[in-house]
């Protein structure tokens, strides 16, 4: 599989727990972003990534959320101390270059469940 | 606030008939923009992307853009039921830097049989 692979494609946290999120982008793609949904909405932007480098966090929130695209290894989304609104789907997208005119592919999500 | 507004729907439409999908959005320097399938527990596929005024028609669907009435549209003609899907209308904001997508709510499609 070619795609954008996320792993895993869901998990469940406590409160308080730690959650991390894995994505690798698709074959010769070299940005990453990350979405949040929320049920009946649309996709929200977190974070854009190149290697080594965050371009735009704006999205993310400025607390317990960090982001991480190593030179080796997938792209992690690292959410400290869960609570129950951090409950959502979490959809990762690559795209091959640094353009608007690059479409960004989007892997099957990572949903989150926050008991 | 940059935001992309589309009609949360259901649309229905009966099978063969054509569906029409319509998206307004605010930052009027906006510059791709492109429409997403997402069918219900699955991730957003791409179906359509578009760059400048006109049509675009790939297969069945055709985008429609119209940057001086910030405005965007699809079009699905012969609809199936396996059409049934929310569709998402996504822009990338002006800007240097970042492309993130902006996304609309999307639009919730039910082709009857």
């Amino acid at each position: 599989n070619a795609g954008v692979m996320q792993n895993p494609r869901h998990l469940v946290r406590r409160r308080g727990q730690e959650a991390r999120l894995r994505c690798s982008p698709m074959k010769g793609h070299s940005h990453v972003y990350w979405y949040r949904q929320l049920p009946e909405e649309g996709l929200k932007f977190m974070v854009y990534l190149q290697k080594e480098n965050i371009i735009d966090e704006s999205g993310m929130p400025k607390e317990r959320f960090s982001a991480e695209f190593p030179k080796e290894g997938p792209s992690i989304l690292r959410i400290q101390q869960v609570v129950r609104g951090d409950s959502a789907a979490y959809f990762c997208a690559s795209s091959r270059g640094q353009s608007g005119n690059q479409p960004q592919h989007f892997g099957d999500g990572t949903r989150l469940s926050i008991l | 606030q940059k935001e992309v507004e589309q009609n949360s729907g259901p649309l229905s439409v009966p099978e063969g008939a054509i569906a029409s999908l319509n998206c307004t959005y605010s930052d009027r320097g906006s510059q791709s923009f492109f429409w997403y399938r997402q069918y219900s527990g699955k991730s957003p596929e791409l179906i359509m992307s578009i760059y400048s005024n006109g049509d675009k028609e790939d297969g069945r669907f055709t985008a429609q853009l119209n940057k001086a009435s910030q405005y965007v549209s699809l079009l699905i003609r012969d609809s199936q039921p396996s059409d049934s899907a929310t569709y998402h209308c996504a822009v990338t904001q002006s800007g240097a830097g970042s492309y993130q997508l902006t996304f609309g709510k999307g639009t919730k499609l039910s082709v009857i049989p």
